[in-house]
């Protein structure tokens, strides 16, 4: 069974540009929640999907952050335009249930280094 | 609020040794509480969750609730185990992660 995917695996852009993160859950898993590592400090919470709906974005860190989750399946969460203290790695994860009443299955994550 | 604090970024032990990862919690009400492993060049993975009260790979976790803890142990390191280790607690319907702590079993 493929878990979850993240694309790409690294990515490096330059401040003021727009990067685009995908994250293709495992098939059937309702919830989707995207979260963030910055350098040496905690993975937070951004956002969680319930399909096509976003749960909860209290995470988000602000309107340069925009997630999507056409149709339920994938889901796409893009910085524009990207600042220095963006850099990080992201993770994906997917449940059949929210976190915590079903185990949450983590992606590879995708580190983003804005120059 | 909810945190967890893990207080050692670092943790280095030799081989067949004892371990334990601290990991303290602040939340109101009863707390679900877990420990993920992220090996080298692996995704982040679920090891245990205290509800339940299992060993998995030699490890086990007890929550404390009067000392707000919920530290992993391990009576003798193996050096497989080296890993970054995530406490966290779910609040509400997603997880509240400590910062890691990197464990280093040496031969």
């Amino acid at each position: 069974e493929a878990g979850v995917t993240q694309f790409p695996s690294h990515s490096v852009i330059e401040k003021g540009q727009t990067v685009t993160l995908r994250c293709d859950p495992i098939s059937g898993h309702d919830n989707l929640y995207w979260y963030r590592r910055v350098m040496g400090k905690e993975i937070k919470f951004l956002l969680h999907f319930v399909k096509e709906s976003k749960q909860d974005e209290s995470g988000m860190p602000n309107n340069r952050f925009l997630a999507e989750r056409t149709g339920g399946t994938y889901s796409t969460l893009k910085v524009q335009p990207a600042e220095l203290e963006d850099s990080g790695v992201y993770f994906c994860a997917s449940s059949q249930d929210p976190a915590g009443k079903a185990e949450a299955f983590f992606g590879q994550g995708t580190r983003l280094t804005v120059v | 609020a909810q945190r967890v604090t893990q207080p050692e970024k670092l943790l280095s032990v030799f081989k067949g040794a004892p371990v334990e990862l601290k990991c303290n919690y602040s939340y109101s009400g009863s707390p679900e509480l877990f420990w993920y492993v992220q090996y080298s060049r692996q995704r982040l993975q679920l090891l245990l969750r205290h509800i339940s009260r299992e060993s998995i790979k030699g490890f086990t976790a007890d929550l404390n609730k009067g000392e707000t803890s919920f530290h992993l142990k391990k009576p003798f390191a193996q050096e497989e185990d080296s890993a970054m280790y995530y406490c966290a607690l779910r609040g509400g319907n997603k997880l509240v992660f400590g910062a890691g702590t990197i464990l280093r079993v040496k031969s």
